[in-house]
């Protein structure tokens, strides 16, 4: 039992690149939530869905696209890579929106 | 404006001692408040959570206490081991089905040998 997986782990883009990270989850959880971790700051949800096809935006949404096309997968996008996008990224899912959540091991983005 | 606040960046405590971990919040409508624990290059982990209607909820060397009037809660490791040197985050939500879970910024706990 994988529970949520994050790929990929570590990445180094430059500056205008565009990237998507993947989080899978294998719990049949309905709510998928992507957040970045930056010093001093814990954690700020960027983008979360609900249920397979839908997303909205939570409180650091600015430059991140999402997609939920399959239960099972969330997927953050970013388009158009900038220096501030340099953080840890943390895929978390849950069955209920009540319940607590499962959160993938990270991804690391460095924007040079 | 911080939701949730964990004004203690860090805190040490001697193996075997108790710890005490506290967290403010200023949402009077958070109604379920959740603590996890993140060890490095681990995502969070679910450690103990407590509703409003309770003030103390306990599962082993673990108990979250809830003071709704001043709108704090704690929680407690009895006895510290070094397993539990990490970062505590303490979350809240309220009492709807959309609203979303908000975080502290974390304090990061050493237990001394």
């Amino acid at each position: 039992n994988a529970g949520v997986t994050q790929t990929p782990k570590f990445r180094v883009l430059k500056t205008g690149q565009s990237m998507t990270l993947l989080c899978a989850q294998d719990m049949n959880h309905e709510y998928m939530y992507w957040y970045r971790q930056d010093p001093g700051m814990g954690l700020r949800l960027i983008h979360y869905s609900v249920g397979e096809g839908t997303t909205a935006k939570g409180e650091v949404p600015d430059g991140y696209n999402v997609s939920r096309l399959k239960k099972q997968n969330f997927l953050l996008g970013l388009e158009s890579a900038a220096p501030s996008q340099t953080s840890v990224y943390f895929c978390a899912s849950s069955y209920e929106s009540n319940q607590p959540q499962h959160f993938g091991d990270g991804t690391r983005l460095s924007i040079l | 404006d911080q939701q949730v606040k964990q004004n203690s960046p860090s805190l040490s405590v001697q193996e075997g001692r108790i710890s005490i971990l506290n967290c403010d919040y200023t949402n009077s409508m958070f109604d379920y408040f959740l603590w996890y624990k993140k060890y490095p290059a681990e995502g969070p982990t679910f450690l103990i959570s407590i509703s409003s209607i309770k003030d103390k909820n306990e599962d082993g060397r673990f108990t979250v206490f809830l003071n709704k009037s001043a709108k704090h809660l704690s929680l407690h490791i009895v006895p510290s081991q070094p397993g539990d040197s990490a970062v505590y985050f303490c979350a809240a939500r309220g009492e709807y089905r959309d609203d979303k879970i908000i975080f502290g910024k974390g304090t990061r706990l050493h237990i001394l040998p």
